[in-house]
């Protein structure tokens, strides 16, 4: 198993641009979320899912967009990149959708907004 | 709100000493208390977790105490390591779905 997988792992975008970052797991877990964690903040959670076809918002959804068609991925979309989303992103993903299920992370991806 | 919030955000010690990192939480309905470990450049992993029906576990050199009435929990490291050294993360259980983390202590453990 390869786990949860995210790509790129780094990234510089110009203000204004679009971009998807891609994630994918195959544990066949049916909960997966995306959190941003920024220094001196931790990890907020952007967007989650507990199915696919099946999004909700978390901690700091605005700016960004999410889609569950398959199982195995949950790409997210930053739909006009701000300086203020540099970040480090997470994927996560967890057999089941109870938190108390251990959540596997992502190597992460570093995203820089100029 | 839901919030845990996490002390302290820097944390150095010498090694063989203990180091406690503390964690509150807003929702009295929280009843899972996740800790994770975070090494330089690479993804969090969950090291140990507890859950509302007991005070207290360990494993090995770590141990999770949990205060329900005062809604609280801390993380204890006894004799740490230079290997010990890393960014840990508390969390807690928000609804049926969330897990909320706290902003994280980069723990510091001198030779």
């Amino acid at each position: 198993n390869a786990g949860v997988t995210q790509t790129p792992k780094f990234q510089v975008l110009k203000t204004g641009q679009s971009m998807t970052l891609q994630c994918a797991q195959d544990m066949n877990h049916e909960y997966m979320s995306w959190y941003r964690q920024d220094p001196g903040m931790g990890l907020r959670l952007i967007h989650y899912s507990v199915g696919a076809g099946i999004t909700d918002q978390g901690e700091v959804p605005n700016g960004y967009n999410v889609s569950r068609s398959t199982t195995e991925d949950f790409p997210l979309r930053l739909l006009s990149a701000a300086p203020s989303q540099t970040s480090v992103y997470f994927c996560a993903s967890r057999d089941g959708t109870d938190p108390t299920y251990e959540q596997y992370f992502g190597p992460g991806t570093r995203l820089t907004v100029t | 709100g839901e919030n845990v919030e996490q002390h302290p955000s820097t944390l150095s010690v010498q090694e063989g000493d203990s180091a406690v990192i503390k964690c509150t939480y807003s929702d009295s309905a929280s009843n899972y208390f996740p800790w994770y470990k975070q090494e330089l450049g690479k993804r969090p992993q969950l090291i140990i977790d507890i859950r509302s029906n007991v005070g207290e576990k360990k494993d090995q050199r770590i141990a999770v105490t949990l205060n329900k009435t005062a809604k609280h929990f801390s993380l204890h490291i006894t004799e740490t390591q230079p290997e010990d050294s890393a960014v840990y993360f508390c969390a807690a259980r928000y609804s049926s779905y969330k897990l909320i983390f706290g902003s994280g202590t980069r723990l510091l453990v001198r030779p």
